[in-house]
């Protein structure tokens, strides 16, 4: 099973500021099977990005995806206040798909 | 539009079982595998397999062998989930999703189920 480590745990940032959120891969991952969802509390995930850098439908030009094997990233450039929430990676291979833990991104 | 209505909120006991069930519209069920993801209380996303509403085969992850099961009925567009002998920590928000193909990933989600098991 491939495990996913995202970094950091929380990141403290104010609106306007940018964040860069890591996921980190146990062993390489294709590019196409890695995807990112955006979390808000006592909501269901929604899907941010996937194929690693391809934007999803009705999501902003201010999120972007990055990375390849087992290093990926995603940078939301400006942050607005409703983009404070929790992101979580996943990916699939071998038949199995798993989640990173998540990184809760707040307002300092 | 396109959506997935899930069931509510479920009381077991220790040891038993809960059906959770998800019910698609807007888009045609057959064409789209359903996963359950579930989420324990302040915790992470839990994937726990899928199901293939075309053929109703299904596959999950060893971790659920022998405890889960996922089905569904195409005349009524649903999608089941039955998970048996509970245990406290099965207590979590369950969640449906369907699977763009195109994007392998989860592009449509359920708004959960809470599954609470207590003695």
């Amino acid at each position: 099973e491939i495990v996913l480590t995202q970094s950091p745990g929380t990141l403290s940032l104010s609106p306007g500021e940018r964040a860069t959120l890591s996921c980190r891969a146990s062993q390489s991952v294709s590019s196409t099977y890695l995807a990112w969802y955006q979390q808000k509390p006592g909501q269901a995930p929604r899907l941010l990005m996937y194929g690693a850098s391809s934007r999803a439908t009705g999501i902003p030009d201010r999120f972007s995806g990055s990375g390849s094997g087992t290093d990926f990233t995603l940078t939301i450039s400006r942050l607005e206040p409703e983009d404070f929430a929790v992101y979580y990676c996943q990916q699939y291979g071998s038949s199995l798909y798993t989640f990173g833990q998540g990184t809760k991104l707040e307002i300092k | 539009q396109m959506q997935l209505v899930q069931s509510g909120a479920e009381v077991k006991k220790p040891g038993a079982s809960v059906r959770v069930s998800c019910k698609a519209s807007g888009f045609t069920f057959t064409d789209y595998f359903i996963h359950w993801v579930r989420q324990a209380p302040g915790q992470g996303l839990e994937w726990m397999g899928w199901v293939n509403p075309n053929s109703g085969g299904s596959h999950f992850p060893q971790k659920f062998q022998g405890r889960v099961t996922m089905i569904r009925d195409t005349f009524i567009n649903t999608a089941y989930l039955e998970l048996t002998g509970l245990k406290s920590d099965d207590t979590a928000v369950y969640y449906c999703a369907r699977e763009d193909a195109t994007k392998d990933a989860f592009d449509i989600w359920g708004r959960g189920t809470m599954v609470t098991v207590s003695s």
